[in-house]
């Protein structure tokens, strides 16, 4: 069965990095584009971009370029998302999520679970 | 603020009917698809394209548009829908994605 699996929680400073895995198993992985989406405390759903993951070509979201790269290790099926020099407003989960064929990017089928991500010194 | 507004809070009788909108622009060109929360956990997508439903998805939830207004409807409430209801679709650019601010919906 199709599952996406992202890594745990993260407690980082301001001005610190990380990086998010989205783990993917049940399809092949280069078949199907991966999204990712994020949720402050409290509010909605945020799309962040997405990856191609065929060619690896990233595409962001306006808001969401600079200090956001997506990247891929096919050899192991997973997806990054990596955020640098944190601020406090990056505090949220970040989702990955798989996008069907025909739409990949407003239709997701499959979410990971989620990784809370938390900025505070 | 995001180009597809919804309506922040929604409530329905148990066994009811209850519509749920999207509007926007972009819904002239684009389909919604619409996704489930429930506290803590992560989005479900419900339904996608013209009115489909993936599997598994209850044939109670629906689809439909109109112009710059899409719905989602739940035929027959039920207690376990209770739950934060998101559309999302292209942006006005066609290029982009953008997700409505979320239906709060509560189940009586």
């Amino acid at each position: 069965q199709v599952q996406l699996v992202q890594s745990g929680s993260e407690l980082k400073k301001p001005g610190a990095s990380v990086k998010v895995s989205c783990k993917a198993s049940g399809y092949t992985f280069s078949t199907y584009a991966m999204n990712w989406v994020r949720q402050a405390p409290g509010q909605g759903l945020e799309w962040m971009g997405w990856i191609n993951t065929n060619t690896g070509n990233p595409t962001y979201a306006q808001g969401f370029t600079g200090r956001f790269v997506f990247s891929l290790d096919t050899s192991v099926s997973t997806a990054y998302l990596q955020i640098s020099s944190l601020k406090a407003e990056d505090t949220a989960v970040y989702y990955c999520a798989r996008g069907i064929l025909l739409d990949p990017t407003v239709t997701t089928d499959y979410w990971g679970q989620g990784t809370l991500v938390t900025v505070s010194s | 603020s995001s180009e597809l507004t919804q309506d922040p809070a929604v409530s329905v009788a148990l066994g009811q009917t209850v519509r749920i909108t999207c509007q926007g622009d972009s819904l002239r060109s684009y389909y919604a698809s619409w996704y489930q929360q429930k506290p803590g956990q992560a989005p479900v997508l419900v339904i996608y394209g013209k009115n489909s439903r993936p599997s598994g998805i209850p044939d109670r939830f629906s689809g439909s548009s109109s112009g710059s207004t899409a719905s989602l409807t739940i035929t027959g409430a039920q207690a376990e829908d209770e739950a934060d209801y998101y559309c999302n679709s292209r942006d006005s650019s066609g290029n982009h994605v953008v997700f409505g601010g979320g239906t709060k919906l509560t189940v009586l």
